[in-house]
């Protein structure tokens, strides 16, 4: 599809495990944003990246949480030592350029932590 | 302080009832503003940019009073499908875009 896609859809670990989220924004687009949310909340900013770099990294809430995008392209959001506080949907949005205000999200993937 | 404040509601409508939300922004430098829409265990969509001048589009007015930080959404002869959240969206600068916790709208018949 042409849309932002994000894998998996649901995750369900257990406390204390390693989690990679995947993002595959829509193509040509430069900027991906990584969003958390949790239930009755709006989406609360993890990070940005305009390409390959992340240009705002002031949302992950701690050293546990660590995104990249080598390429520019498929981002992975990379969680350690999962908590259960970490039990959100976490989205991923992309533009065509930053700025714009309109981001495509994708549909989410649900991590459960146990 | 959060940086984007709203009313979470919900707000309880008939059919073709006007309603308005209101959302205020902490950071007077921000620079754009935008409404979206997010319907129940979906993502959320883009519904509208918020201009200084004020815009419409169909039965959705939105405005900014940027001397009270303050933008509004104005949604005349609501529809059963309106029913959502929307999310007052403010970009910070350099384009950190945030969301409000957003604001619940049910309509019914």
């Amino acid at each position: 599809g042409a849309g932002v896609s994000q894998t998996p859809s649901n995750k369900v670990t257990e406390k204390g495990k390693y989690v990679e989220l995947r993002c595959d924004p829509i193509s040509g687009h430069t900027a991906l944003y990584w969003y958390r949310q949790s239930l009755g909340q709006g989406p609360e900013f993890l990070i940005y990246f305009q390409g390959t770099g992340a240009a705002d990294d002031s949302g992950l809430p701690n050293d546990r949480f660590f995104a990249v995008r080598p390429e520019g392209s498929v981002s992975t959001l990379k969680i350690q030592r999962t908590e259960r506080g970490d039990s959100a949907v976490y989205l991923c949005a992309s533009s065509l350029a930053p700025n714009t205000g309109e981001l495509f999200f994708g549909e989410g993937s649900r991590l459960t932590v146990l | 302080r959060k940086e984007v404040e709203q009313d979470p509601g919900p707000f309880n409508v008939p059919e073709g009832a006007t309603v308005a939300f209101n959302c205020t922004y902490s950071n007077s430098a921000s620079q754009s503003f935008f409404w979206y829409r997010q319907d129940c265990r979906k993502e959320p969509k883009l519904l509208m940019s918020v201009y200084s001048s004020g815009n419409e589009d169909g039965r959705f007015t939105a405005q900014l009073n940027r001397a009270s930080q303050y933008i509004s959404l104005l949604i005349r002869d609501s529809k059963l499908s309106d029913s959502a959240t929307y999310l007052c969206v403010v970009n910070t600068g350099f384009q950190k875009l945030v969301f409000g916790t957003g604001t619940r709208l049910l309509v019914s018949p």
